[in-house]
């Protein structure tokens, strides 16, 4: 499996709901990221799992919340968003410790916030 | 905090033409890496480029890191609709696990 696979593909909800976004990447990789995307943007980093364990929070509003239950997946947890979250939703994950940080991403989860 | 400058910001061109992009930097980056995205998806990795001067091909694509570590440019030849994409430079700093983006170029081929 050399892939990393994101779910759900498009995500609509309200301001009050709570939702999450689900990673998966079965290549033995201990690093995994998620990257918010505005349109024709970089990606913009927000969480770093190293070795399961939190290692980079960049100053993410805490509506935003990650979760690492094992070395193969990790969520975002969502709720009470603004509308200004709306964006691509990116994970990827990195074979860590080489030196060479390459990065394999997912699809992507579209979220949409009304 | 690192930046990566990439110019041109958008490029809209024929069929046919080459086109180089470039990414630049004050910093020394340990690695480089070239992303190509296409709407709605992910970035998918093109090439790693770890040392400096290093030249490598991908059909019609050459990538190449600069001596000191801290630029890159990637050429294509004969461009096809098919490159139609958003373009992202990613450098690593040595000791990290963290990307430093570029600002990202928008390619147009069109027929």
């Amino acid at each position: 499996d050399t892939e990393v696979t994101q779910t759900p593909k498009h995500l609509v909800m309200g301001m009050t709901n709570k939702k999450s976004l689900k990673c998966e990447q079965h290549m033995g990789h201990r690093a995994m990221y998620w990257y918010k995307q505005k349109a024709k943007k970089p990606p913009e980093l927000m969480f770093v799992y190293s070795y399961e364990k939190l290692s980079i929070n960049e100053s993410v509003p805490s509506r935003f919340s990650p979760e690492c239950p094992n070395s193969s997946h990790v969520f975002l947890h969502l709720h009470t968003l603004q509308p200004e979250d709306s964006a691509l939703y990116l994970c990827a994950s990195c074979l860590s410790g080489t030196g060479i940080y390459e990065q394999f991403f997912g699809p992507g989860t579209r979220l949409t916030v009304l | 905090t690192q930046l990566l400058e990439q110019s041109p910001q958008f490029l809209s061109i024929q069929e046919g033409e080459n086109l180089t992009v470039y990414c630049n930097s004050s910093s020394v980056f340990s690695s480089l890496q070239w992303y190509r995205q296409e709407p709605g998806e992910g970035p998918v990795l093109l090439v790693t480029v770890v040392t400096g001067g290093e030249v490598k091909k991908l059909k019609r694509l050459t990538f190449q890191f600069g001596d000191a570590r801290k630029d890159s440019s990637l050429h294509i030849t004969a461009a096809q609709p098919g490159d139609t994409g958003l373009y992202l430079c990613a450098g690593a700093e040595g000791g990290g696990n963290k990307l430093t983006f570029g600002t990202g170029t928008q390619l147009k081929v069109e027929l």
